[in-house]
C-alpha cells in the first residue's frame, strides 16, 4: 500500500515560490501504474486539483488551467520523491496542500493521499 | 470543466442510523465517480470508486450507487468512527479532476 508524506516550508512570502516535496513509500515513483499529483484546499473552501505528472513512460504533466502558468511538478527518482513548485504566490494560495497518487489503470482515480501540509502566504 | 455539487452540506445523524449523501455532476460522468472520507489531521481515504465498488478494506456498511449525473453514498448504520467529511470526485473527463464541496456527517 502506498504511503505519501508532504514536506516543505509552512510559511512563504508573497511573490515568492512555494516548494513542496512528497516522499513515496510502498511503491516507486517510476512505476507505470501511477500519476503523481497535488491537490489543495484553501481554508473553508473545497478541494482544487493542481496537477499530475506521469513518470512511468512519457513524463507528461497535466496542470489545472487556472494555475498552469505558475505550476511545475517534477519527479526525483533517486529519492523516490516528487515535488511541486508554485510561483508568484499570493494570499489566495494559502491552503492545505496534499500530494496524491492518481491511478493509471482506473484512469484519473485519486487513490492514496498524504496527510496534507498547511502553507500560509504572508509577509 | 465538470462541476460536482454535494448535498446536504451537513448531515446530523445518530449512531446506528442510516446516512444518505448525494453528489451531482454538471454533465454525465458515466460511473467514473469516487467517494472519500476525510477526518481532521488524516489523509483522505478512498471508500468507493466506479460509483459502486468498495475499495480494499472498506466495510460493507458503505455503499455507492448511481450513474450519469446523480450519485449516492449510503452508510447503512453509522458507527462512531464514521463521523467525518465525505467528498466525491469525478474522473470521467480530465484535466481538470474535480471534487464536490463535501458533506460533513456529524453526531445528532
Amino acid at each position: 500500500q502506498l504511503q505519501l508524506q508532504e514536506s516543505g516550508p509552512g510559511l512563504v512570502k508573497p511573490s515568492e515560490t512555494l516548494s513542496l516535496t512528497c516522499t513515496v513509500s510502498g511503491g516507486s515513483v517510476s512505476s507505470s501504474g501511477y500519476y503523481w499529483g497535488w491537490i489543495r484546499q484553501p481554508p473553508g473552501k473545497g478541494l482544487e486539483w493542481i496537477g499530475n505528472i506521469y513518470y512511468g513512460g512519457s513524463g507528461n504533466t497535466y496542470y489545472n488551467p487556472s494555475l498552469k502558468s505558475r505550476v511545475t511538478i517534477s519527479v526525483d527518482t533517486s529519492k523516490n520523491q516528487f515535488s511541486l513548485k508554485l510561483s508568484s504566490v499570493t494570499a489566495a494560495d494559502t491552503a492545505v496542500y496534499y500530494c496524491a497518487s492518481v491511478n493509471k489503470r482506473v484512469y484519473g482515480l485519486v487513490d492514496y493521499w498524504g496527510q496534507g501540509t498547511l502553507v500560509t502566504v504572508s509577509s | 470543466e465538470i462541476v460536482m455539487a454535494q448535498s446536504p452540506a451537513t448531515l446530523s445523524v445518530s449512531p446506528g442510523e442510516r446516512a444518505t449523501l448525494s453528489c451531482r455532476a454538471s454533465q454525465s460522468i458515466s460511473s467514473n465517480l469516487a467517494w472519500f472520507q476525510h477526518k481532521p489531521g488524516q489523509a483522505p481515504r478512498l471508500l468507493i470508486y466506479g460509483a459502486s465498488t468498495r475499495a480494499t478494506g472498506i466495510p460493507a456498511r458503505f455503499s455507492g450507487s448511481g450513474s450519469g449525473t446523480e450519485f449516492t453514498l449510503t452508510i447503512s448504520s453509522l458507527q462512531s468512527e464514521d463521523f467525518a467529511v465525505y467528498y466525491c470526485q469525478q474522473y470521467n473527463n480530465w484535466p481538470p479532476l474535480t471534487f464536490g464541496g463535501g458533506t460533513k456527517v456529524e453526531i445528532k
